[in-house]
């Protein structure tokens, strides 16, 4: 039974680039969450996608933005980055409006 | 105040020792809280859902008390393994689950 997966492990990007991070959610999940978490923090909400659609949004800029396939699977996009933005991405699965969540493994992004 | 407050720590233990965690929340109409444990640069695992009745998985209990909107985490003989940041998550009706920013533990022989 294959786990949250997440793709790229490792990214640096200059700032006012565009980045794009993608997540598979664990078999049989159907809603997706992304979260940022920077050095000696929590993981802070991004979004959650079900349905293809955002379903909720927390306090972050209109550069992040997403999407999600028929297949589920999300993805995170970044545009203008900067230095601030350099954390790790983390993608959570759950199914349906259940709130226990499962973790990939995340991308580390940096912004030089 | 921040929606969701935990001691960073660290909570510095011996092995075997009993060790407990408090979270406490702003939004009294918070419904549903959980624990997750992150080990260093990895991601956050599901430890134990909190119900209102508190709930005990092996060596670890975690308990609700609404009245002083808190949560907390006790873990009992404590083992090197534990070793690691809990983080505890609550949610208010929405699908917004909001963490805290955990709270360190070092277990050592």
């Amino acid at each position: 039974d294959a786990g949250v997966t997440q793709s790229p492990t490792h990214l640096i990007k200059t700032r006012g680039q565009q980045v794009t991070l993608r997540c598979s959610p664990k078999s049989g999940h159907d809603t997706v969450s992304w979260y940022q978490q920077a050095l000696g923090q929590g993981p802070q909400f991004i979004f959650q996608y079900y349905e293809e659609e955002e379903r909720q949004r927390g306090n972050f800029p209109d550069r992040f933005s997403g999407h999600q396939f028929p297949n589920y699977s999300s993805e995170l996009n970044v545009n203008a980055l900067l230095l601030g933005d350099s954390a790790l991405y983390l993608c959570a699965s759950s199914s349906g409006q259940g709130l226990e969540q499962y973790f990939g493994p995340g991308t580390r992004l940096t912004v030089t | 105040r921040k929606e969701v407050e935990q001691d960073p720590g660290p909570f510095n233990v011996p092995e075997g020792a009993t060790v407990a965690f408090n979270c406490t929340y702003s939004n009294s109409a918070s419904q549903s809280f959980f624990w997750y444990r992150q080990d260093c640069r990895k991601e956050p695992k599901l430890l134990m859902s909190v119900y209102s009745s508190g709930n005990e998985d092996g060596r670890f209990t975690a308990q609700l008390n609404r009245a002083s909107q808190y949560i907390s985490l006790l873990i009992r003989d404590s083992k090197l393994s534990d070793s690691a940041t809990y983080l505890c998550v609550v949610n208010h009706g929405s699908y917004i689950p909001t963490f805290g920013r955990g709270t360190s533990l070092i277990v050592h022989p």
